[in-house]
């Protein structure tokens, strides 16, 4: 596989679910996002990583919970999430730098809806 | 704060007719600017950016931009619109070099009419 890849692209959970987003990168990229795209709102930043580390958190609740085990995956695990939460997640990576010309490739996304 | 606007949220164009997306920036020293596009159901795509080497700036898809600072916009065109090319268009900013993350505006989306 190539590029970014998120999985599941669809879910669908219950406010007491447990559920977790998954993105890899097939780039050789050192810094990794999570980005939420709700309907008629700007693209918010929620995490970013570089090197596996968290250098980035805008002020997410907590029942958002982000893990980078290595610099291929990011995980998005969800808990106890609120309608408001229904959006399209969007995982991108980069090859962060002295550049800021540097370019975010993203995945397709993961649509959710929390009943 | 770094920030960028778009001008029009829907745009509808005859197929054959010009294409015109506009982006305004803020900031006060020269951005990074990009041009992001999202088909359905898919994913953002880089279409161009701008790093300061040349003002006006071919994409993928017959797509330019052109960035003029006096007027601190980034605006997007295509002379001859395509049934392709309905989508959403998003504009991005990074004011800094070690800056890791991009500031989009709202989008804009695209309709082309046959």
């Amino acid at each position: 596989e190539t590029g970014v890849t998120q999985t599941p692209r669809h879910l669908v959970m219950g406010m007491t679910n447990k559920k977790s987003l998954k993105c890899e990168q097939h780039l050789g990229h050192n810094a990794m996002y999570w980005y939420k795209q709700s309907a008629k709102k700007p693209l918010e930043l929620m995490f970013v990583y570089s090197l596996e580390e968290r250098v980035e958190n805008n002020s997410v609740p907590s029942r958002f919970s982000p893990e980078c085990p290595n610099s291929s995956h990011l995980f998005l695990h969800l808990h106890t999430l609120q309608p408001e939460d229904s959006a399209l997640y969007l995982c991108a990576s980069s090859q962060a730098g002295t550049s800021g010309a540097n370019v975010l490739t993203f995945g397709a996304g993961s649509r959710l809806t929390v009943l | 704060a770094q920030s960028v606007t778009q001008l029009g949220s829907h745009v509808s164009v005859s197929e054959g007719a010009l294409v015109l997306l506009r982006c305004n920036y803020s900031s006060s020293v020269p951005p990074y600017l990009f041009w992001y596009v999202q088909y359905p159901n898919q994913g953002l795509q880089l279409l161009l950016k701008y790093t300061s080497a040349a003002t006006l700036v071919k994409g993928i898809n017959g797509f330019e931009a052109e960035f003029k600072k006096s007027e601190t916009s980034f605006h997007l065109t295509k002379p001859s619109a395509h049934m392709s090319d309905a989508a959403e268009y998003f504009c991005a900013v990074r004011i800094f070099s070690n800056d890791y993350k991009l500031s989009f505006g709202a989008g804009t989306t695209v309709t082309v009419r046959a």
